[in-house]
């Protein structure tokens, strides 16, 4: 069966950086775009990053260009998101999911636990 | 970006009740709506694509409808398990944009 699970969450400073990471199993990863969606506390689902099947592509919700990095290791079943320059405001619980639909436009299908990313002084 | 608005915001009702929950798109978005169920401490859980499709294991009681800037869904028979909060979600678009959910409590 499809499994998604993420690690790598914890507490942090503002300005650092963290790596999440999520293992993929029960399917063929290199064929599915991979996607971070997060949830603040208490806070409803905003979609943060998406990653096409092959690594080439990579697109971003504005809060998050220019500091998270999404990649993936196809060879390794993993997913990963490079947060830099964090700020108080992506505290939050991201959610791994797989992106199924097609042609960029992607509903999500299969979502993991979650890991939280606490940004705080 | 594509705003998406869900009505209501909480929704009470009791087990057996038939339940509407309304999605509204800020642009005309086909019919690449999806809809999503979340229990407390969960992950949310796909119900619909395609603002219709039944996703494989989902009971029939849910229904998705709705095309362009307009979608719902129905919960025919209200079930104690179908206790959550619902998500819509647009896939038009890369903003891949979520409404602000609605929570069906019990009444």
């Amino acid at each position: 069966q499809v499994q998604l699970v993420e690690s790598g969450g914890g507490v942090v400073q503002p300005g650092r950086s963290l790596r999440l990471s999520c293992a993929a199993s029960g399917f063929t990863l290199s064929t599915y775009a991979m996607h971070w969606v997060r949830q603040a506390p208490g806070k409803g689902l905003e979609w943060v990053a998406v990653v096409s099947y092959d690594g080439s592509n990579q697109i971003y919700t504005d809060s998050v260009k220019g500091r998270f990095t999404i990649s993936r290791d196809n060879f390794r079943n993993t997913l990963y998101l490079q947060m830099n320059s964090l700020r108080v405001e992506d505290t939050a619980l991201y959610y791994c999911t797989r992106g199924s639909g097609g042609a960029s436009r992607y509903y999500f299908d299969y979502w993991g636990q979650g890991t939280l990313v606490t940004v705080s002084s | 970006d594509i705003q998406m608005t869900q009505s209501p915001s909480t929704l009470s009702a009791s087990a057996g009740d038939r339940v509407t929950i309304t999605c509204r798109a800020s642009q005309s978005i086909s019919t690449y709506l999806a809809w999503y169920q979340q229990k407390p401490g969960k992950a949310p859980k796909l119900l619909i694509f395609g603002a219709s499709n039944l996703e494989s294991g989902v009971p029939s009681r849910f229904t998705g409808s709705g095309s362009g800037t307009e979608f719902t869904l129905t919960i025919s028979s209200l079930q104690p398990d179908d206790f959550a909060t619902y998500y819509c979600q647009q896939y038009s678009t890369y903003s891949y944009t979520f409404g602000q959910g609605t929570k069906l409590e019990i009444k």
